[in-house]
């Protein structure tokens, strides 16, 4: 499978732990995008990287999310002292990030509850 | 911010009609967009994308128009069929490093 993939698919933790996603995107693309997707809601942007560089991070994002992506290939993302308004699904998506056309592969995602 | 909202969060058709979706944007600096559909369970899928130098592109079943005078946007799904049913988002983007979902259309196929 050449896809986007994501792990764990599912995590369920409790207050105040801290979580790790991995998300790997398709080999040749340099651009990479977490969002957060609660239900009945479309996909919130969260952060983008272009390779190695952390480019964008959205203004609503706590201090307690961060996330790498060391070697320009795959990412983490990480919630530290997790909260039971972090419940949703994590998706990450990957882009070529040349030519005119930004279509971005979604992966499966995560879904983190947070009892 | 930017927005990006859908006018009707559920629509059905029967299968074999045409199925139209709306969009609106408030972004006038947005120059691309795209629609995606999610299934279930899954993460969205790449159905159409449009730049801001064309009121109109085709694909296969799909229409996507864009009016960037009232700021708005619609997919178009002809013969609609029951593997389409789903919730369709609308995103936008300047620069390509983010982008803005709306909250999605559900989209049901009544066989």
């Amino acid at each position: 499978d050449t896809g986007v993939s994501q792990d764990p698919r599912h995590k369920i933790t409790k207050r105040g732990q801290n979580v790790t996603f991995r998300c790997d995107p398709i080999s040749e693309h340099n651009r990479l995008y977490w969002y957060r997707q609660t239900l009945g809601q479309g996909p919130e942007f969260l952060t983008y990287f272009q390779n190695e560089a952390q480019l964008e991070k959205s203004r609503l994002l706590s201090d307690r999310f961060s996330a790498e992506r060391p070697k320009g290939s795959f990412s983490t993302l990480e919630i530290q002292r997790t909260e039971q308004g972090d419940s949703a699904m994590y998706l990450c998506a990957s882009s070529h990030g040349t030519g005119s056309s930004y279509e971005q592969y979604f992966g499966p995602g995560t879904r983190l509850t947070v009892t | 911010g930017e927005s990006v909202g859908l006018h009707l969060p559920t629509l059905s058709v029967q299968e074999g009609d045409n199925s139209i979706i709306n969009c609106a944007y408030s972004n006038s600096a947005s120059d691309y967009f795209i629609w995606y559909k999610q299934e279930s369970g899954k993460g969205p899928q790449f159905i159409i994308d449009i730049r801001s130098n064309m009121d109109k592109r085709q694909g296969q079943r799909v229409t996507v128009l864009l009016n960037k005078t009232v700021k708005h946007l619609s997919l178009q799904i002809a013969a609609t069929q029951p593997g389409d049913s789903a919730v369709y988002f609308c995103a936008e983007t300047g620069t390509g490093n983010q982008f803005y979902f709306g909250t999605g259309t559900s989209l049901t196929v009544i066989p």
